[in-house]
């Protein structure tokens, strides 16, 4: 299973683009990224999901490097309610375990 | 929206007595799992279902724990005799083929 690599934690201005880093250098070719977070210990919450090209949602934005070897995610205005941990987790969408990191804390101040 | 539902959210339990924690999950779902997260720790799986019968399961999911879909809409997770340490953060999460895993708010189960 691929492991990840994420800062501890990250800080973010009210307002401002969020950019979150992950390393999975060694993701296989059927592995997605996945990102999920989890407010104060509530559920992990999906975001995003990406293979090779760029996604975007309601949530988030998501860049995938061309090697594949690393992404960020990206909240274009983050607000108060985006304090969380984030988690970057490949994985191959098919119907098995979730292996999680510790992810970033991010803290949105004010 | 469709949501995955635990009860209770907090269960306090004496050592050595038996917990079930019980989640619905989303009504097309086909896969199920269960995932604990001690507090200030990782999230770790425990145990994946499907098609009535578990899949998958970790070092962690022993003889004390089981899983039960009884009625088709309920997902439990026993435990037989709760020890100290697993004292936790239980999630329950589903997934239909090939999509995003949906994860409940958790049950925080405290042993002493």
């Amino acid at each position: 299973d691929a492991k990840t690599t994420q800062p501890t934690s990250m800080d973010c201005a009210e307002g401002r683009a969020a950019n979150l880093p992950c390393n999975h250098s060694t993701i296989s070719g059927n592995e997605y990224v996945y990102w999920y977070r989890q407010i104060h210990s509530q559920g992990p919450q999906y975001i995003i999901h990406g293979l090779k090209n760029n996604e975007t949602n309601e949530m988030a934005s998501l860049i995938i490097t061309e090697d594949r070897k690393s992404s960020t995610l990206i909240l274009p205005h983050a607000t108060l309610r985006d304090t969380a941990v984030y988690y970057c987790l490949p994985y191959a969408g098919n119907n098995r375990k979730l292996i999680w990191g510790l992810g970033t804390s991010l803290a949105v101040n004010p | 929206e469709p949501e995955v539902t635990q009860t209770p959210s907090h269960q306090v339990t004496q050592m050595g007595q038996e917990v079930i924690l019980r989640c619905v999950p989303i009504s097309n779902h086909l896969y199920f799992y269960w995932y604990r997260q001690i507090l200030g720790q990782k999230v770790e799986f425990l145990v994946s279902f499907y098609n009535n019968e578990i899949s998958e399961k970790s070092e962690i999911f022993d003889d004390q724990f089981s899983v039960e879909r009884p009625d088709g809409s309920n997902f439990t997770l026993k435990i037989r005799s709760t020890k100290l340490e697993d004292s936790a953060m239980y999630f329950c999460a589903s997934q239909s083929d090939g999509t995003e895993a949906f994860f409940g708010q958790g049950t925080r189960l405290t042993v002493v």
